[in-house]
């Protein structure tokens, strides 16, 4: 079965500083991989998608995220924080292409930024 | 269109009533899924729809929640008898065939009393 781990529940950093958010995965093959940020009660907006090809995905509002075979990972990661990105990040991982697209998540990482 | 969009944003009841949400997709976009999150969780999957067909139900899904998709555009998912234990946030997220991106609604947060 697939699953997703996210091993840091909270984590803090300064405005300005780089951020690196870490997520591991259990799947047979290679599979779609995605993360999301969910502000306090709202949905979840997609930041970057891994489906094939370059492993190094830029996405939205700065993000990036490396998909590491070898390591059964794909870290989020971006060079300066802003105060609004304090919000949760989820992992997720989905099949490949091919019926439909069950998609597991991670438990999510809560990002606060301080000044 | 301005994305998918869910009715009511929040609910709530009182142990043993029933309730129904409603969530309407991106228009052209022809699957649908509902997850439900509790606090500190990320998204489970709880159905999936194409078109009007549900193709997949979770074993969170029990005999007391029921989802539908009648004329293959909006859905209802409605729980019956809630519990304290269906307090959560119901997301629905569609996508369109076959592209696997989700986008997600704002969410339907239900407090049973």
């Amino acid at each position: 079965a697939q699953s997703v781990t996210q091993p840091d529940i909270h984590i803090t950093v300064s405005e300005g500083a780089s951020l690196e958010l870490r997520c591991n995965y259990s799947y047979g093959a290679t599979p779609y991989l995605f993360w999301y940020v969910q502000s306090p009660g709202q949905g979840l907006q997609l930041l970057l998608k891994y489906f094939s090809g370059d492993t190094l995905v830029q996405g939205i509002k700065g993000f990036e995220a490396e998909f590491k075979r070898s390591q059964s990972s794909f870290n989020l990661r971006k060079p300066s924080v802003h105060w609004s990105d304090a919000a949760e990040y989820f992992c997720a991982v989905g099949p490949p292409s091919g019926g439909y697209q069950k998609v597991t998540f991670g438990t999510g990482t809560k990002l606060q930024v301080i000044p | 269109d301005t994305g998918v969009s869910q009715d009511p944003r929040h609910k709530i009841t009182k142990r043993g009533q029933n309730v129904t949400f409603r969530c309407d997709p991106i228009s052209e976009h022809n699957r649908l899924y509902w997850y439900r999150q509790t606090l500190g969780q990320g998204p489970e999957f709880l159905t999936y729809f194409q078109n009007e067909a549900q193709l997949e139900k979770s074993r969170l899904l029990s005999d007391r929640f029921s989802a539908e998709r009648p004329k293959g555009s909006f859905s209802t998912l409605e729980i019956q008898r809630t519990e304290q234990g269906d307090s959560a946030m119901y997301l629905c997220a569609s996508s369109i065939q076959p592209d696997n991106e989700q986008f997600f609604g704002p969410g339907t947060r239900l407090t049973v009393l």
